[in-house]
């Protein structure tokens, strides 16, 4: 089956970096995204990987490794506006997006 | 309109009763899609179309139908609710294969009492 991994809540301080980590195993892999939601609103596209290596964006970062079926979103100086729910989702062979649960991200002062 | 318009915002509905929820997007994306969010579990998706006049099942499809009559609007149906069909309900399009991202719509919450 398909199956995306990823650390059900994780807490943070402000000012500090924080690495959640996706593992997945899908049919096939045409790329992953990362979304940030906030809660009670929309999933906003973050950040997509299709080749191996680290993709920088301000102060996040995403890095994919095909071969080990893994991916970590690095999000740098936190702050508390940063406090949401973090999806890692995979887009399979028939470019269907396979999701995670999320990771519920709980930034402290 | 700016991107993805769902309605309604929220729904009380009554079991067994016909519910349609609306999407419409102005960006001319020809992909669309209709997932189902709840607590604990990723987002689902209920039913797809690449392009206007054709659509597809996706994992979760069973008491849901869609049509896409034209680029912009993707209605879902709910043929006869029940309880289990409580959850977030989001609109979702994308250019091409996605690889731009998915963009969503601020979603409906519905209950089915």
């Amino acid at each position: 089956g398909q199956n995306i991994d990823q650390p059900t809540e994780m807490t943070a301080t402000e000012g500090a970096i924080v690495q959640i980590n996706c593992t997945y195993q899908t049919s096939g892999f045409n790329g992953l995204f990362w979304y940030q939601q906030h809660a009670g609103e929309a999933p906003t596209f973050l950040s997509y990987n299709v080749l191996d290596g680290l993709e920088e964006k301000g102060r996040f970062s995403s890095f994919l490794s095909r071969s080990k079926g893994y991916s970590y979103l690095l999000l740098k100086e936190l702050q508390m506006k940063d406090s949401a729910s973090y999806l890692c989702a995979v887009q399979d062979s028939n470019y269907q997006l396979i999701w995670g649960a999320g990771t519920k991200l709980i930034i402290k002062p | 309109i700016a991107g993805i318009t769902q309605a309604p915002t929220s729904q009380i509905l009554a079991a067994g009763r016909r519910m349609t929820l609306r999407c419409t997007q102005d960006m001319r994306h020809n992909a669309m899609y209709w997932y189902r969010q709840d607590l604990g579990l990723g987002l689902r998706l209920i039913h797809y179309s690449n392009t206007a006049g054709t659509t597809g099942k996706g994992e979760v499809p069973d008491g849901y139908s869609v049509s896409r009559a034209n680029t912009d609007d993707f209605p879902l149906t709910l043929a006869s609710a029940v309880p289990s069909q409580t959850s977030v309900y989001f609109c979702a399009s994308s250019e091409g294969s996605g690889g731009n991202g998915y963009t969503f719509g601020s979603g409906t919450r519905l209950t089915v009492v």
